[in-house]
This record gives structure tokens, C-alpha cells and sequence, in this order.
């Protein structure tokens, strides 16, 4: 199936915690993203990576460290996890022409 | 900076009623707009996709339009069923920006 997979679909952890989400899409666009979607299910922006660049990296504490290994990866990394942290983080990709495709998202609850 | 609103915030209607989503944004200088669905719990799926060049989209019983002047969508769904019951974002890209700016969403239930 062509789309946006990304690991796990729930991430339960304590305070302190380092935790990692996998993203990898086959669709073969050049454009990645990280968007967190909070309580109030508001979706915003976190970092976009164009053929693995940086492109976008809004105001987004530097806990958070996206890694691009390839156009077809991205993965995002949380240091020192905080309650204020819980909420669904979705991966994305898109292609001029076709539009955003979103991941099925993951639930982090930071306990 | 993009800002996207939609209205209503929720609605609820009988099945079989049509449905009419409300979209606005700020800046008409938009790339593409977008429309998703969302049930609860789960992500988002790709409805219609309007360019900026286009007017309108249809799929099915969906039909979407766009006035990029006024910086407007509408979404319409017909013939609403149980099954339509989710919440419906509306998105917008800029020309050389790779981001979305989502709006808040609107709820719809369609009762049986």
C-alpha cells in the first residue's frame, strides 16, 4: 500500500524520558513534515525537510530534534520528556501537484 | 501570517439533509487548499484538493469551491449519511511555503 506509516501508534512514558517516532512514506514526495495536533485537536506545524534539508522549524523547543536520513525517513527524537508534551503527533508528506498524505499519527502520553 | 477559520464549529443535521462547511482565510495567496476528514481518534484523510487556479472539486457526493478573492471554500456534502459523521479541516498552502495552516475544524454529527 502506497502512504505515510509512521511507528508506534502509542507511546505511554515517564517525565525524563527520551523517545523516538518513525515516519517513512513510499510515495516518492520530496516534502516531509511533523505536525502536532493538541488537546483542543488544533493542528500546528512543528518541521518540514525538503530532500532531506531543513526547510521549516517553527517555534518548536529543542527537545525536539527531527532527523531526515533519506527523502523517504523522517523521524523525530524527544529529549527529557515533559506532560506538556502529550498530545498526537502526525508525519506528513506532499508533493506540489498532489497535496498533503498524513501518517495515521501517535498518541505520546507523558506520564 | 495565514490564518484559517471555519464555520460552524459543529453541526448536527438528520441523515439525508445536505451539508454546507464553511472555510475562510486570510491570505489569498494561497497554492492549494484542502480538504480532510477526521474520526475521532484517528488521522486525517485527503477529501478534495483544489488548486489555485481552480474553481471547484467534486468527488462522489462531495463538491468543494474556491474564491480565492474573497478567500473562501465551501464544502459540500449531499445527501449526508451516518457515515459523514467526523470532523472536516480545511487547509491552505502559500506559494513557496511549504507549511499548512490548518483551521480549527468543524464537528458534524448526522443523526439516523
Amino acid at each position: 500500500d502506497t502512504a505515510v506509516s509512521q511507528t508506534p501508534k502509542y507511546l505511554v512514558t515517564q517525565m525524563g524520558n527520551d523517545k523516538s517516532i518513525k515516519c517513512e512514506q513510499n510515495l516518492g514526495h520530496d516534502t516531509m513534515y511533523w505536525y502536532k495536533q493538541d488537546s483542543k485537536k488544533f493542528l500546528k506545524i512543528m518541521f518540514s525537510y525538503n530532500n532531506k534539508e531543513l526547510i521549516i522549524n517553527e517555534t518548536v523547543p529543542n527537545r525536539f530534534s527531527p532527523k531526515s536520513p533519506d527523502k523517504a525517513h523522517l523521524n523525530l527524537h524527544i529529549n527529557s520528556l515533559e506532560l506538556g508534551d502529550s498530545a498526537v503527533y502526525f508525519c506528513a508528506s506532499s508533493q506540489e501537484s498532489s497535496g498533503y498524505t498524513f501518517g495515521s499519527g501517535t498518541r505520546l502520553t507523558v506520564v | 501570517k495565514q490564518e484559517v477559520t471555519q464555520i460552524p464549529a459543529a453541526l448536527s443535521v438528520p441523515e439525508g439533509e445536505n451539508l454546507v462547511l464553511n472555510c475562510s482565510f486570510t491570505d489569498s495567496a494561497i497554492y492549494n487548499l484542502q480538504w480532510f476528514r477526521q474520526d475521532p481518534g484517528k488521522g486525517l484523510t485527503s477529501l478534495l484538493l483544489i488548486q489555485s487556479s481552480q474553481r471547484e472539486q467534486t468527488s462522489g457526493r462531495l463538491n468543494a469551491s474556491l474564491d480565492k478573492s474573497s478567500g473562501r471554500s465551501t464544502l459540500y456534502i449531499a445527501a449526508s449519511q451516518p457515515g459523514d459523521s467526523a470532523t472536516y479541516l480545511c487547509a491552505v498552502s502559500r506559494y513557496n511555503d511549504y507549511k499548512l495552516s490548518f483551521g480549527a475544524g468543524t464537528t458534524v454529527t448526522v443523526r439516523a
